[in-house]
Formats: C-alpha cells, structure tokens, sequence
C-alpha cells in the first residue's frame, strides 16, 4: 500500500540554523500539506500546497517557513533560521483532492538546541 | 474552517468495555472525517462519512453521520489495548484543524 515517507526521522539542529524537511507524498496525490506537533499539544496545520503553489497557510507558517516541489516527487518545508520554540514534530500529509481525506507521513522530530 | 466540537476530551475504560465518541456541528457539513492518533504516532485516516444517516463499520468500530449531517459518533465494541489513541473528528477541506479529540486509555 501506497505512504508518505520522511525523512530524517529525526534533526537536531541549533538555533539560528537553516534546516529542510522532506517528504515523498503519495504519487498521484495532488494536494500536499505540513503539520505540526509540539511535545504534549494538538497538531496544528502549517500549509496546504496546490499546483506549484500554496492554496492556505496558517499564522504559524511565517516568512521564516517555505515550501517546495523541487520535482515530480519530493515535497520540502524549509526553516530558514530556526529558534528555540520550532522544536516540534512535523508531519507531512497528503490527498487526492480537496476534500478528500489525508495521509500521514511518519513525522520528523525536529529538536533545535 | 470552523471546528467540530467534540466530547469526551478523555475517557478510560476496562478492556472489553464499549467506548463512544461524539462530534457536533452548527452548521451542516458536507463530509466528516475520523482519524486516530496513537501515543507517539502519527495521525491515520480511519473514514470519511458523506451520506446523512450514513453507517459504517470496520471490525468494531462503528461509525454513523447524523440524518441532519451535523453529527457524528464513533462507537468501539469490547475495547482492547489496541485501541489507545486519540481520535478525531474533522470537517475535512483545505486543512484539517484537529480539534480537542477524544483520548481513549485502556485498562486491563
């Protein structure tokens, strides 16, 4: 069966630092999103992304954050210079429309020091 | 979106006990979505309703949409360890907003 992969599982990374996430959505999805969960709180939505562009971000999803399709398969979140509190961990997500239900990635923990 | 709201916030049962959890609405949706989310884990699409009076099961689980499509109840038969997680309820769309959810504990 068809799943969204992520990698690292797992970055530490120190403040001020640039990190990426990637994620490999399901390939004939079309919707892409990024989640994420801080230790002991709810997930919280950070970006959908639509057609080479981003369809709805939250408040969280600041100019600190970007997204990208670089090619037919992989999907980033990019942190251009990370601070204390985006320790968390990131969830990447797809679907096959808009309304249709999503798919998880198993998450990379994201630790900044 | 606007949420779902949903109760219990937390529930501990014996193992065998049934669990129920219900998601409310204001306004009509057109589908809703359950998810679960285990200690640790990452959230996992469960099913989508879209028929109002809509039931469907998978194994024990049972779930219904409300005839007026503003409520939604997850039902658990005879609970197991297994079943420990978080469920959520979602009015689907662009984002899903994962509201409070229904933490499940299960006791041997």
């Amino acid at each position: 069966e068809p799943e969204v992969t992520q990698t690292p599982s797992h970055q530490v990374t120190q403040m001020g630092q640039e990190v990426i996430l990637r994620c490999v959505p399901i390939s004939n999805h079309l919707y892409f999103y990024w989640y994420r969960q801080i230790l002991g709180q709810k997930v919280e939505f950070l970006v959908s992304f639509y057609n080479n562009e981003i369809s709805e971000k939250s408040e969280i999803f600041d100019d600190q954050f970007s997204v990208e399709r670089p090619d037919g398969s992989n999907f980033t979140l990019k942190i251009r210079s990370t601070k204390l509190e985006d320790s968390a961990m990131y969830f990447c997500a797809s679907g096959r429309g808009r309304s249709y239900e999503q798919y998880f990635g198993p998450g990379t923990r994201l630790t900044v020091t | 979106g606007q949420q779902v709201m949903q109760i219990p916030q937390y529930q501990h049962v014996q193992e065998g006990e049934d669990f129920t959890t219900y998601c409310n609405s204001s306004t009509t949706l057109s589908n809703i979505q359950w998810y679960k989310q285990r200690p640790g884990g990452h959230p996992v699409f469960l099913i989508q309703l879209v028929k109002s009076g809509e039931v469907k099961k998978q194994k024990r689980l049972t779930f219904q949409f409300g005839e007026a499509k503003k409520n939604s109840s997850l039902h658990i038969t005879a609970t197991q360890t297994t079943d420990v997680g978080t469920y959520f309820c979602d009015r689907g769309g662009n984002k899903l907003t994962f509201g409070t959810g229904t933490q499940l504990k299960v006791e041997l």
